[in-house]
């Protein structure tokens, strides 16, 4: 399969525990973006990479939230000191620059006590 | 506020009834993306319209960008059970940008 994937596909903790997620894009591609997704709404964009660049990051993403990309290839996504409102689908998805298709994977749903 | 208002939010037909999904906006689109998601996954890309007043057919979908590229519309016929799931639409207001999503229509197709 050469899509998308995220590590894990679910995760249960506990309010003020640190989380991390991982995205492996599709290999080529070297856009990278984060959303989060609430029930009932659409996903909302988190933050992108180009390569290993940061280049935006919404206002949702907190001080709590920190992305990298360290060679360009997977990102990880960590949460610290998880809150219950941090309760949401955790989406990625990659694209080939400068195309606007982006392609999703299947997310990390994350579920905090 | 959703700068991307979809319509209906909910709709559930009889298989092989017609429909119409809308995704309106006051912004301009550089390109706009349709997705199909299912409960737990993530969106599927269907299909992407860049050129105003360009219609894209996937079978028994088609797609239309409205002239002006502020708005769009998904039109499925003879519905099957199978189209069930959450149709989204998102834009991109520069051209390889992030997505704005809409909140999603769910669709039920009864058989």
């Amino acid at each position: 399969d050469t899509g998308v994937s995220q590590d894990p596909r679910h995760k249960i903790t506990k309010r003020g525990q640190n989380v991390t997620f991982r995205c492996d894009p599709i290999s080529e591609h070297n856009r990278l973006y984060w959303y989060r997704q609430t029930l009932g709404q659409g996903p909302e964009f988190l933050t992108y990479f180009q390569n290993e660049a940061q280049l935006e990051k919404s206002r949702l993403l907190s001080d709590r939230f920190s992305a990298e990309r360290p060679k360009g290839s997977f990102s990880t996504l960590e949460i610290q000191r998880t809150e219950q409102g941090d309760s949401a689908m955790y989406l990625c998805a990659s694209s080939l620059a400068p195309s606007s298709e982006q392609f999703f994977g299947p997310g990390t749903r994350l579920t905090v006590l | 506020t959703q700068l991307l208002e979809q319509s209906p939010q909910f709709l559930s037909i009889q298989e092989g009834e017609n429909l119409t999904v809308y995704c309106n906006s006051s912004s301009v689109f550089s390109s706009l993306q349709w997705y199909r998601q299912e409960p737990g996954e993530g969106p599927v890309l269907l299909v992407t319209v860049v050129t105003g007043g360009e219609v894209k057919k996937l079978k028994r979908l088609t797609f239309q960008f409205g002239d002006a590229r502020k708005d769009s519309s998904l039109h499925i016929t003879a519905a099957q059970p199978g189209d069930t799931g959450l149709y989204l639409c998102a834009g991109a207001m520069e051209y390889g940008n992030k997505l704005v999503f809409g909140a999603g229509t769910i669709l039920r197709v009864k058989s």
